[in-house]
């Protein structure tokens, strides 16, 4: 079974600051992996995924995250927030076999001036 | 090109009372997902769809049932609401498996179940 967790349910930074939202996953097969992004009152939207080939993937709004199969992980960074980033995050995984998508419980990114 | 609407927005229910959450899409997508979104949980599976006429069980089921009669709609059923099923409901759709495949999300129904 496929599991995610994402450490952290807020998380605050200033205008400017990095953002680093974390994101463990576990999976008895290669992964493919997602962060989704709901603005308030939203539903949710692709921001990046990982399905193959390299690593560091770049998504919207200069959103990255890079899969580590070592450490099971898919942590999403973003150089400088802005205050547009505030939002809720999900990672997500799923398998290569499977129609489910896995979803962590969230991280809610707030974003001070 | 709307793509994926929901209906209604809102709703209040009793106990026991019953009703039907309607899912559109325009982007002819084969598959269809329903989910439930709670505080601390994110997005939880309740039912799906790989195509017209069929429907499967999700991680959450009990207490649902859906139909899938038209490849453009997904129709989630609740037939008599519990406190457990307050929520926000969210309806999304993929091209093919949801294993690589981007899925595009509805806005949501928020239900209240008294």
């Amino acid at each position: 079974a496929q599991s995610v967790t994402q450490l952290g349910s807020h998380v605050s930074v200033s205008e400017g600051a990095l953002v680093l939202l974390r994101c463990n996953y576990s999976s008895s097969v290669p992964p493919y992996l997602f962060w989704y992004v709901q603005y308030p009152n939203q539903g949710l939207q692709l921001l990046l995924k990982y399905t193959t080939g390299a690593t560091l993937v770049k998504g919207i709004n200069g959103f990255e995250a890079e899969f580590k199969k070592s450490e099971t992980s898919f942590h999403l960074t973003k150089p400088s927030a802005h205050m547009s980033d505030a939002a809720e995050y999900f990672c997500a995984v799923s398998d290569n076999a499977g129609n489910m998508l896995t979803f962590g419980g969230g991280t809610r990114l707030m974003v001070k001036p | 090109n709307a793509g994926v609407t929901q209906t209604p927005k809102f709703r209040v229910l009793k106990t026991g009372q019953s009703m039907t959450l309607l899912c559109a899409q325009d982007m002819n997508h084969e598959y269809m997902y329903w989910y439930r979104q709670d505080p601390g949980m994110g997005l939880r599976l309740i039912h799906y769809s790989v195509g017209e006429g069929t429907t499967a069980k999700g991680e959450v089921p009990d207490g649902y049932n859906v139909s899938r009669l038209k490849k453009q709609n997904f129709l989630l059923g609740l037939e008599s609401a519990a406190p457990s099923q307050t929520s926000v409901y969210f309806c999304a759709s993929s091209y093919s498996a949801a294993s690589a495949e981007t899925q595009y999300f509805g806005p949501g129904t928020r239900l209240l179940v008294l």
